[in-house]
């Protein structure tokens, strides 16, 4: 019962630097997609990709690259980090059935801390 | 613009006394209300999914309410335990091609012993 897989944990990034977020869903699910968490406000959403090979932008998407070339596999990636892109980052999987009621499940994220 | 908003932000109760979560939300076009409970350090999960057609769904002793005219909803927890202490939040889904999800921030709960 793996469900949505999000490594690493926890990351300290120098600014400059680059680095990739992996995110892996177990349930066979079409939509997949990235968000971050900053305190005082609400998920944003970064990038999501409605299937293999279809990906799309979001509401915060500048600094950071998708690809989902598997159906299991979306990897976030951070271009050069900058130290506004300290947050903490879900990524979430769910079904195209039910015409978009059907449940989101998250990961446990990813705590990143850019210097 | 769509916005989702909740409150009170943060709430201290007895464990055992009921409470209620208020939701406002102005998203359009409307597809579905989800109530997410996320514990500290963790990624939120789903408590209840409601359509435009429903007004009240349970899981358990949490309860969700939706009035579509309104644009309101509340999330009514009874019976509290202290492992109910974490952040409630509210996300309404607009209907396009692709679950798009607008976040509140949340409403912090704490169930005191």
């Amino acid at each position: 019962n793996a469900g949505v897989t999000q490594t690493p944990k926890f990351q300290v990034l120098k600014t400059g630097q680059s680095m990739t977020l992996q995110c892996a869903q177990d349930m066979n699910h079409e939509y997949m997609s990235w968000y971050r968490q900053d305190p005082g406000m609400g998920l944003r959403l970064i990038h999501y990709s409605v299937g293999a090979g279809i990906t799309d932008q979001g509401e915060v998407p500048n600094g950071y690259n998708v690809s989902r070339s598997t159906t299991e596999d979306f990897p976030l990636r951070l271009l050069s980090a900058a130290p506004s892109q300290t947050s903490v980052y879900f990524c979430a999987s769910s079904s195209r059935v039910l015409q978009g009621n059907s449940e989101a499940f998250f990961g446990q994220g990813t705590r990143l801390t850019v210097v | 613009k769509n916005q989702v908003e909740q409150s009170p932000q943060s709430l201290i109760i007895l464990e055992g006394k009921n409470c209620t979560l208020q939701c406002n939300y102005t998203v359009s076009p409307f597809s579905n209300l989800r109530w997410y409970k996320q514990d500290t350090g963790r990624g939120p999960v789903s408590l209840t999914i409601m359509t435009f057609s429903e007004n009240t769904k349970s899981n358990g002793r949490y309860t969700a309410t939706l009035d579509a005219d309104t644009k309101q909803s509340s999330l009514h927890i009874t019976a509290s335990q202290l492992s109910d202490s974490a952040s409630y939040i509210c996300v309404v889904s607009a209907n396009t091609g692709f679950q798009k999800l607008v976040f509140g921030t949340g409403t912090r709960l704490l169930v005191s012993p």
